[in-house]
């Protein structure tokens, strides 16, 4: 079975310019998810999709962050302008079952 | 509110056990879950336990849960270097589709 894809695997950017992230989940799993990561923390949930409806985005920063899933299969995930703190991974996880998640290998976002 | 805790770092020497501690505070907690994390990856699913376990063994993993105290351990037997990673503690709400709440990750450093 493959697993989530993601691309690019690395990106470099300038601040305030803009960035957009793909993801393509496990095929047939309904729930989709962005965390981002800062370097020595945790995951943190940016948005969560159920099917192509947004289950949960109150961390999100809507000011700057968006992501849509349009036909409930793959995602993107862009930050309009980028700011240096957007430096981190960008994590998409996808599940079937509510008991387990299943991660991409992440993009690497640097912001100078 | 949902917090996790655990130490950030542990060394061990290659061929000993090695026992990484987490703490969480939502008692209510469906899943309790550890993830590995590679250089450069994503997070890896290594196992995860319902909440009315107590044990859970999978080859050289030992998933330890104690509810009173709301603290969970992985034992990892025989160390290997190729176990050396940053290895997360999660923790799932009960309520159906709230995300998963992780810690800071403890890496662990095996020594050869």
């Amino acid at each position: 079975e493959a697993g989530v894809a993601q691309s690019p695997r690395y990106k470099i950017i300038e601040k305030r310019q803009s960035v957009a992230f793909w993801c393509n989940p496990i095929s047939g799993h309904a729930t989709l998810y962005w965390y981002q990561q800062i370097l020595g923390q945790g995951p943190k949930l940016l948005i969560q999709f159920q099917n192509n409806g947004v289950v949960d985005d109150s961390q999100l920063p809507k000011d700057r962050f968006s992501a849509e899933r349009l036909k409930g299969v793959d995602s993107t995930l862009k930050i309009q302008p980028a700011k240096l703190e957007d430096s981190a991974v960008y994590l998409c996880a996808s599940s079937l079952e509510l008991s387990e998640q299943y991660f991409g290998p992440g993009t690497r976002l640097t912001v100078t | 509110g949902e917090d996790v805790e655990q130490s950030l770092f542990l060394s061990v020497r290659e061929g000993d056990s090695s026992v990484i501690n987490c703490t969480y505070t939502d008692s209510s907690s469906t899943y309790l879950y550890w993830y590995k994390q590679e250089p450069g990856a994503g997070l890896q699913l290594l196992t995860y336990i319902f909440s009315n376990m107590d044990m859970k063994q999978d080859q050289r993993l030992t998933v330890l849960l104690n509810k009173k105290d709301k603290h969970l351990s992985l034992r990892i037997a025989d160390t290997q270097t190729g176990d050396s990673a940053i290895y997360f503690c999660a923790e799932k709400p009960p309520s159906g589709n709230t995300p998963l709440v992780f810690g800071k990750g403890t890496r662990l450093s095996v020594i050869a």
